[in-house]
């Protein structure tokens, strides 16, 4: 097991342009999150799955965003209509059944930094 | 809500120095609590995770200890490197929650 992938690793785009970000969690961790980081900031929750199942939304997560884990293995994050203030660097994390209590708790990917000119 | 708090926001030693990092939350019904290193323009590390009912947790050269009903925990660094020179995260897990709020880091420089 490779850890947690996550693609891609930067995504430069305009201003009202659609992104779409790909998280591949470790396969036997059943529970998927997001994190968004800006600079000097720590990170900040945005939504997180079991299985397929989104069971919490932050309030940062506007209407413009949407997250899916379809069949609970990879998951994507979109961003409609995107905005200077999207840009940040957006962090997945996985987690053994029981919410990260193993040894490491969460794991996190590499993170995909987006850049809205 | 829960608040984490990191002190120092940043800390420069030399080489060698044994060097500790603050990290205080305001509630203490906290479920663990994780200790992340962070590369510039990386993503996270897991360095120790703490559960509630623990005291410390230690890794080499890393000791994490925790002093719940106070809301504080500490990371020191013993003999420390260059190669240590990153950004360290502290994230608490409440408990009845899965996720993690976190403060905002301690950047740590380590010189030859």
């Amino acid at each position: 097991d490779t850890g947690v992938s996550q693609n891609p690793r930067h995504k430069i785009t305009k201003r009202g342009q659609n992104v779409t970000f790909r998280c591949d969690p470790i396969s036997e961790h059943n529970r998927l999150y997001w994190y968004r980081q800006t600079l000097g900031q720590g990170p900040e929750f945005l939504t997180y799955f079991q299985n397929e199942a989104q069971l919490e939304k932050s309030r940062l997560l506007s209407d413009r965003f949407s997250a899916e884990r379809p069949k609970g293995s990879f998951s994507t994050l979109e961003i409609q209509r995107t905005e200077q203030g999207d840009s940040a660097m957006y962090l997945c994390a996985s987690s053994k059944p029981g919410g990260g209590t193993g040894p490491y708790g969460y794991t996190f990917g590499s993170g995909t930094r987006l850049t809205v000119v | 809500k829960q608040e984490v708090t990191q002190i120092p926001a940043a800390l420069s030693v030399p080489e060698g120095e044994n060097l500790v990092l603050n990290c205080s939350f305001t509630d203490s019904a906290i479920y663990n609590l994780q200790w992340f290193r962070q590369d510039p323009g990386k993503g996270l590390t897991s360095l120790l995770l703490i559960q509630s009912s623990q005291r410390e947790q230690t890794s080499g050269r890393l000791n994490a200890s925790l002093d719940k009903s106070s809301g504080r925990s500490t990371l020191y660094i013993a003999a420390s490197q260059p190669g240590d020179s990153a950004t360290y995260l502290c994230a608490v897990r409440d408990s009845g929650y899965s996720t993690l709020t976190f403060g905002k880091g301690t950047m740590l420089l380590v010189s030859p």
